[in-house]
């Protein structure tokens, strides 16, 4: 049962590359959501996708670009690091059949990013 | 904007004794609530959801309150085990559908043998 996988486990950029950040999820879940985790910050959503072919920006976007490839996928793009993204990200999906329901997310084991 | 507080101190318990980790919020009046589990290099793991009309939720030793009165939400695992060590993390729904979560800073939980 592999739920949500996130590749790579762990990256070290140069200030200015970009890099793609990979997620996919195989339990035919409708929802995908991309955060970042800082020491002392706390869990933030940065991007999320409600379904296939829809966006929406979280409470920290800047800097950042995704890509809802099909219902599996949901990608997260760097255009121009910063050392300021330097963190954890973990990719996460959910059930939401419709409004309202709020169901539990299935998070994977997390992308450690470094800045330099 | 959301606010979510958690003890920041690490809690330590007895083994065998109960551990009651506290979540409060703010500026919010949400429909739901849930608590996750996250060890070190992992990422979290739900545990537990309440419903604002549900008082209580049980889970095998895992029980949660919700008191929207007082903006507040209750954790607490009884016969506590050093595996339950971890950081537990209270978690809001942002806003209506598929929005995602805002999550409280974690409580780092160490159970002494």
């Amino acid at each position: 049962n592999a739920g949500v996988t996130q590749t790579p486990k762990f990256q070290v950029l140069k200030t200015g590359q970009s890099m793609t950040l990979q997620c996919a999820q195989d339990m035919n879940h409708n929802s995908m959501y991309w955060y970042r985790q800082d020491p002392g910050m706390g869990l933030r959503l940065i991007y999320y996708s409600a379904s296939e072919g829809t966006t929406d920006k979280g409470e920290v976007p800047n800097g950042y670009n995704v890509s809802r490839l099909n219902k599996r996928e949901f990608s997260l793009r760097l255009e121009s690091a910063a050392p300021s993204q330097t963190s954890v990200y973990f990719c996460a999906s959910s059930v939401d059949p419709g409004q309202g329901s709020h169901q539990p997310q299935h998070f994977g084991d997390g992308t450690r990013l470094s800045i330099l | 904007s959301q606010k979510i507080e958690q003890n920041s101190e690490a809690l330590n318990i007895q083994e065998g004794k109960t551990a009651t980790l506290t979540c409060n919020y703010t500026n919010y009046s949400p429909a739901y609530l849930q608590w996750y589990r996250q060890d070190p290099g992992r990422g979290p793991v739900f545990l537990l959801l309440i419903r604002e009309n549900e008082k209580e939720k049980r889970k095998e030793r895992l029980k949660v309150t919700f008191d929207t009165t007082l903006k507040q939400s209750l954790f607490h695992i009884t016969a506590s085990q050093p595996a339950d060590s971890a950081t537990y993390l209270c978690a809001l729904v942002a806003g209506g559908g598929a929005d995602g979560l805002t999550f409280g800073k974690g409580t780092h939980l160490i159970i002494q043998p």
